[in-house]
């Protein structure tokens, strides 16, 4: 059974800094991962996404790796801003049989950024 | 419509009583997702519509729960003889197929007391 595990649970940092949040899943075979924003009361926002066969991806200040074979994800966001304050959540999308489109979630880590 | 959208936002509900909790989808979105967010808890998978047939429904915790979609559009996840633990934020999400690009609903924030 697919389990994905995020640390830290909680992160605050002052603004400026850079920081990295990580993603671990206990079964390699996953047909993608995404990273997703989510705002209090709010959906889901996808951040981005890595194909199995590719090893990162970045948007702007965001950049997100994958070691598949470790069962590993980071997300790194460079010059942190007080906008940034959310819960990042990191989800498997499992390949094979149960590739049905659905998101095996972690519990998310909630970052805080100080002014 | 421009996003996915669930009602009611919230709701409270005693004990026992069913629920019905609705999702629209974007429209032309054939795949979509019932999620549910228990406080500290990640997002667990419900079930999964493609049309309106539901060719996975692990994720439902129990035959009190329920979901129909019809004209492969509007969704209702039923809740019957709601208990204390099905307090949680629901969240529906739908895509093109089943492809990546999913959009996520604000979710309903159900409370059982």
């Amino acid at each position: 059974k697919q389990e994905v595990t995020q640390i830290p649970a909680a992160l605050s940092v002052p603004e400026g800094e850079n920081l990295v949040l990580n993603c671990s899943f206990t079964d390699s075979a996953i047909y993608n991962l995404q990273w997703f924003r989510q705002d209090p009361g709010k959906g889901l926002t996808s951040l981005l996404l890595i194909q199995s066969s590719q090893r990162e991806q970045t948007s702007g200040r965001l950049n997100a790796s994958l070691d598949k074979s470790s069962g590993r994800s980071t997300l790194y966001i460079a010059a942190s801003q007080p906008g940034d304050s959310a819960t990042y959540l990191c989800a498997v999308r499992p390949d094979g049989s149960g590739n049905t489109g659905k998101l095996i979630f972690g519990q998310g880590t909630t970052l805080q950024v100080k002014p | 419509g421009a996003g996915v959208s669930q009602s009611p936002s919230n709701k409270v509900t005693e004990k026992g009583k069913d629920v019905e909790l609705r999702c629209d989808p974007i429209s032309g979105h054939t795949a979509l997702y019932w999620y549910r967010q228990s406080l500290g808890q990640g997002l667990e998978f419900l079930i999964y519509f493609q049309g309106n047939s539901a060719p996975d429904k692990s994720g439902l915790p129990s035959d009190r729960f329920s979901a129909e979609r019809t004209g492969g559009s509007v969704s209702t996840l039923t809740i019957q003889r709601t208990q204390q633990e099905d307090s949680a934020v629901y969240l529906c999400a739908s895509s093109l197929m089943n492809r990546e690009s999913y959009t996520f609903g604000s979710g309903t924030r159900l409370t059982v007391v």
